[in-house]
């Protein structure tokens, strides 16, 4: 059973900063991975989808890495701002229906 | 375009009672699902549908029915409320996997509490 994994839980950071967010999944058999975006009591927002056989991807501030290998996913976010505080989300996706099987979440707060 | 449109938005429910959370999606997507989200769990699939007429369980279906009679809707249904059910509900819909990766597209969730 695939288990995903997102360290640390919660994350707190002054504006500006460069920060990464770590996801880790136990089985390397994956059709693509996301990261989602959450803000309270709001649905999910798919920030990147990386397939299986990329490497990474961009957004603006945003970068997704990928290492099926290891089964690790990073994402990136630079220059901090206060809007980008919200939970993020990592999901793989089997391939088969795009089930997803999510980690728990980073809360991530960027302070002024 | 609305999206993913999930009602009601909140629902208090007494054990024992059953309801239909509603979903409907206006992309013509094929893939429909549904998770609850739980404190400390991330999110869990309950159900899911690849099509029109055909559904198929997730990791956590018992208590839940669901149906797909087209292709915008997909109703989930509790059969009889339990206290364990108390969670927020999400619809998401993605394209055909066969026509390459898709993002998924989430409706903003149904929080339901069964007392």
């Amino acid at each position: 059973k695939q288990e995903v994994t997102q360290i640390p839980a919660a994350l707190s950071v002054p504006e500006g900063e460069n920060l990464v967010l770590n996801c880790s999944f136990t089985d390397s058999a994956i059709y693509n991975l996301q990261w989602f975006r959450q803000d309270p009591g709001k649905g999910l927002t798919s920030l990147l989808l990386i397939q299986s056989s990329q490497r990474e991807q961009t957004s603006g501030r945003l970068n997704a890495s990928l290492d099926k290998s290891s089964g690790r996913s990073t994402l990136y976010i630079a220059a901090s701002q206060p809007g980008d505080s919200a939970t993020y989300l990592c999901a793989v996706e089997d391939g088969t229906a795009s089930k997803l099987t999510f980690g728990t979440g980073t809360r991530l707060q960027v302070t002024l | 375009n609305a999206g993913v449109t999930q009602t009601p938005k909140f629902q208090v429910l007494k054990t024992g009672q059953s309801m239909t959370l509603q979903c409907a999606q206006d992309m013509n997507h094929e893939y429909m699902s549904w998770y609850r989200q739980d404190p400390g769990m991330g999110l869990r699939l309950i159900h899911y549908s690849v099509g029109a007429g055909i559904t198929d369980q997730g990791e956590v279906p018992n208590g839940y029915n669901v149906s797909r009679s087209t292709t915008e809707d997909f109703p989930l249904r509790l059969l009889s409320a339990a206290p364990s059910q108390t969670s927020v509900y999400f619809c998401a819909s993605s394209t055909h996997a066969g026509t390459g990766p898709a993002k998924q597209y989430f409706g903003a969730g149904t929080r339901l509490s069964v007392l």
